[in-house]
């Protein structure tokens, strides 16, 4: 199947720091990359839809100024947790639409956010 | 979003068959069944889909019932590498949108 990577796989930092994930697909294009969150026990949750050369589009409740996205090429997605604080540290899922796979969608290993 | 309901959790022994038990009674006729399972801190993976006929790849076998308001996961041969949470996700063929995922059912096998 097709892969997505992330990185980094793990990350600890302080409050008030950002953090920066990187999320690329290995060997197909993306026009369109999503963006998941994930507390212990919980399932994945949404958080934004990031399109290539576009404004990424924020769910409910998400704030875009502080989990800000780029989407600058048909590979790479980046989110970046802004000013992080302990309620920020999280499990954080990136996936890719293929669209040669009838759209499936490819997922990341993850990012696990610790904020201290 | 049709929505799915699952078993929060499930029991098997190493090596038994499993049937994990999916109800979509809102399915519409364009919605694919979809199975997806994540492993202990990792991503989510794709595991089957099927519209209406029942399907098998090398994973496992999916059983969709004749109204297809139900659904089954079947993994032949359960493998402690099987330890996950399995979701079953309703989607449009083709979909642009993001997989909405549920509770899903924590499979958890004994040895």
């Amino acid at each position: 199947g097709a892969v997505v990577s992330q990185h980094p796989s793990w990350v600890i930092c302080k409050s008030g720091t950002s953090v920066k994930i990187e999320c690329r697909s290995l060997d197909f294009q993306a026009t369109t990359m999503f963006w998941y969150r994930q507390f212990p026990k919980q399932s994945l949750m949404l958080m934004a839809t990031s399109n290539e050369g576009s404004k990424a589009t924020y769910e409910q409740g998400v704030e875009k100024d502080k989990f800000l996205i780029n989407h600058a090429s048909l590979t790479l997605s980046t989110l970046t947790v802004t000013s992080a604080h302990p309620e920020d540290s999280s499990f954080y899922i990136c996936s890719a639409l293929r669209a040669s796979a009838g759209n499936e969608q490819f997922f990341g290993p993850g990012t696990r956010l610790t904020v201290l | 979003d049709a929505k799915t309901t699952q078993p929060n959790s499930m029991e098997s022994n190493e090596e038994e068959p499993v049937h994990l038990p999916c109800n979509h009674s809102t399915i519409s006729g364009t919605d694919y069944i979809h199975w997806y399972r994540q492993l202990p801190s990792q991503g989510p993976e794709y595991v089957i889909h099927g519209l209406t006929s029942n399907v098998n790849n090398r994973m496992a076998s999916l059983a969709i019932a004749e109204d297809r308001k139900s659904s089954t996961l079947i993994l032949h041969r359960a493998t402690l590498r099987d330890a996950a949470v399995y979701y079953c996700i309703l989607r449009p063929e083709n979909s642009g949108y993001a997989l909405n995922f549920g509770k899903g059912t924590s499979l958890l096998v004994t040895p």
